[in-house]
């Protein structure tokens, strides 16, 4: 089968080097997700987005990446700086509807 | 500046004592919410707002209540704040289908 990466509470990288967080969603019937960044005391930031008719994503240093048959998101960061230590979460929801499910998040150390 | 603004940032009150979080957005947004925030449980959503007089059960309800009686505003009651009630509280909004603006964040400590 196919394999996908695991996710990962923590995830600590060297400044320079790339970083991928992963996630895994539950519903089938989500549509839409998500990635937040939560920096120390504040609340979650918008980061990228990806709906179900794609499965790849690309912004500024970030690429998100979309897999339906295993139901799996990922998040990849090109060069990874230390202002983006942080806590990264993923998001899901079904179009139109009001219910939105956030994943466990992954906090991310750059080292110098 | 468009943002959510939650009040207050930070309360320590008693058990029974009803409070009211206020949450308020400046970006006309249709959907609003609330998610309650506790260590390694993530974010979880308490209640939703698709518009004024819509609101709906998030995974977490018990508890509070809400209200949508004008679009930028959404308050989450505590009628009977207990212990376990103690969390990191955000309010979020959004436009339909959007990602969601969040506020800074409300820290209650309930004794």
């Amino acid at each position: 089968g196919e394999s996908v990466g695991l996710h990962l509470p923590t995830l600590s990288v060297q400044e320079g080097d790339n970083s991928i967080i992963n996630c895994a969603y539950s519903n089938s019937a989500s549509d839409y997700f998500i990635w937040y960044k939560q920096e120390s005391g504040k609340g979650p930031q918008f980061i990228i987005d990806i709906r179900s008719n794609m499965d790849k994503r690309q912004g500024q240093r970030v690429t998100v990446l979309l897999n339906k048959t295993v139901k799996h998101l990922s998040l990849q960061i090109a060069a990874t700086q230390p202002g983006d230590s942080a806590v990264y979460f993923c998001a899901e929801k079904h179009t139109n509807a009001g219910k939105s499910t956030f994943g466990d998040g992954t906090t991310l150390t750059v080292k110098p | 500046e468009a943002q959510v603004t939650q009040n207050p940032r930070y309360l320590i009150t008693v058990t029974g004592k009803k409070l009211t979080v206020t949450c308020s957005q400046n970006m006309n947004h249709e959907y609003m919410s609330w998610y309650r925030q506790d260590p390694g449980l993530g974010l979880r959503q308490i209640y939703y707002s698709m518009n004024v007089e819509v609101t709906d059960k998030g995974d977490v309800p018990e508890g509070y209540k809400v209200s949508r009686k004008e679009k930028r505003n959404f308050p989450l009651i505590l009628e009977s704040p207990s212990p376990n009630q103690t969390s990191l509280y955000f309010c979020a909004s959004s436009k339909i289908n959007q990602p969601q603006h969040f506020g800074d964040g409300t820290r209650l400590s309930i004794l």
